[in-house]
């Protein structure tokens, strides 16, 4: 069965500082992995993808990704956080075919000016 | 977000209540879901459709039943509503192939006294 992690509830940062959400995954088959960003009252909205090919993923906004098999981890990061950054942030997983996708429990991350 | 919407938006209810909630689409894609939203939990899949008529239980189904009639309708019913499903319910489409993300809904926020 698939599976993802995000190990911490809460992340802060400070405004201009590099980020990083952790997210690690337990898949039997290759792994095809997401993130997601939730704003206040809304819905989740797509940010980025791994399916195959360059480690390093590059999405929406700014954000950025590393996929490390050996580590079975899908780290997000971006080079320098805004305050219009905070939000909640979700990891999901699917090992192929038609599966649903798998998500984490979240991540909040706050950037403080 | 997307071409989905979902309706209503907010209710309050009482225990031992029916309660249908309804999602709607608009880009003609073959599976759709409902997922729940809790504190703590993340975002966990109820039911979800890969076609007309066709549906498959997730992780938390107990309690939930859904229809799908329609490509672009898919409703989820509580037959009897209870104090553990108050939460917010999200519906997301995908167009099924296992490299492309979900797009979710606005979400519906259901209170059960």
């Amino acid at each position: 069965a698939q599976s993802v992690a995000q190990p911490e509830d809460q992340v802060n940062v400070a405004e201009g500082n590099p980020l990083t959400v952790k997210c690690t995954y337990s898949v039997s088959g290759n792994p095809y992995l997401f993130w997601y960003v939730q704003y206040p009252n809304r819905g989740l909205q797509f940010l980025l993808k791994y399916i195959t090919g360059d480690n390093l993923v590059k999405g929406s906004y700014g954000f950025e990704a590393e996929f490390n098999k050996s580590q079975t981890s899908f780290h997000l990061k971006k080079p320098s956080a805004l305050v219009s950054d905070s939000a909640l942030y979700f990891c999901a997983v699917r090992d192929g075919g038609n599966t649903p996708l798998v998500f984490g429990k979240g991540t909040r991350l706050s950037v403080i000016a | 977000d997307a071409g989905i919407t979902q309706s209503p938006r907010h209710k309050v209810t009482e225990t031992g209540t029916p309660v249908t909630l309804r999602c709607h689409q608009t880009e003609n894609h073959r599976y759709m879901y409902w997922y729940r939203q809790d504190p703590g939990h993340g975002l966990r899949l109820i039911h979800y459709s890969y076609g007309v008529k066709d549906t498959d239980k997730g992780e938390v189904s107990d309690g939930y039943s859904v229809s799908r009639s329609k490509t672009e309708d898919f409703l989820l019913t509580l037959e009897s509503a209870t104090s553990s499903q108050t939460s917010v319910y999200f519906c997301a489409i995908s167009d099924g192939e296992f490299y492309n993300e979900q797009f979710f809904g606005p979400g519906t926020r259901l209170t059960v006294l």
